[in-house]
């Protein structure tokens, strides 16, 4: 069945590095590629996305990579501020499937 | 910017007790899901709603569980007779014909 993975589980940082999060999808025929985070009793919200015709994509400290061929994409948080702490989720979405990764919870020590 | 809804926010409720959790989507979105996340763990899949019928369900989504859009706003989450283990915070989301999904903030559920 469909699969989604994210490495690491859990990342601890300090302010000013950068963090990756990588997911690992096995669903070939999707075409969209979100990362979710999910703050401390709050519902999960999108911070950045990627569809399959694009390679990076970058909004200020965060960037998306995508890898269509080895069916993995990633998160990229530069410039880490307290305020990134939070868990973060890839999905993995194809017609009507929407499939959360199981979490990286990322800790950002000032 | 549109976003989705859920009420109510926190849920107390007896074992074997009727709940019923109430989203409203954000208006011309076309595909709807439930979630649940129990403390602590990953976000699980529940149902998908499109075109008036569940369009999949996992094998957490049992009997006691059914999902309706009544009215064409709401949609709504019944768990018929709620057990200790239903205790999770649900989430309702929404699709419009792009694959972005919006959730809601989430109802704790808490079932004593």
């Amino acid at each position: 069945g469909e699969n989604v993975e994210q490495h690491p589980s859990t990342l601890s940082v300090q302010e000013g590095d950068s963090a990756v999060i990588k997911c690992t999808y096995s669903d070939s025929a999707s075409n969209y590629f979100p990362w979710y985070k999910q703050e401390l009793g709050k519902g999960p919200q999108l911070i950045i996305d990627i569809r399959s015709n694009v390679g990076e994509k970058k909004d200020q400290r965060i960037a998306v990579t995508l890898n269509k061929t080895a069916k993995h994409f990633s998160l990229h948080i530069t410039e880490t501020q307290p305020e990134d702490s939070a868990v973060y989720f890839c999905i993995m979405t194809s017609y009507d499937k929407v499939i959360f990764g199981p979490g990286t919870s990322l800790s950002v020590i000032p | 910017e549109p976003e989705v809804t859920q009420t109510p926010s926190h849920q107390v409720t007896q074992m074997g007790q009727e709940v019923i959790l109430r989203c409203v989507p954000i208006s011309n979105h076309l595909y709807f899901y439930w979630y649940r996340q129990i403390l602590g763990q990953k976000v699980e899949f529940l149902v998908s709603f499109y075109n008036n019928e569940i369009s999949e369900k996992s094998e957490i989504f049992d009997d006691q569980f059914s999902v309706e859009r009544p009215d064409g706003s709401n949609f709504t989450l019944k768990i018929r007779s709620t057990k200790l283990e239903d205790s999770a915070m649900y989430f309702c989301a929404s699709r419009g014909f792009w694959y972005e999904a919006f959730f809601g903030q989430g109802t704790r559920l808490t079932v004593v």
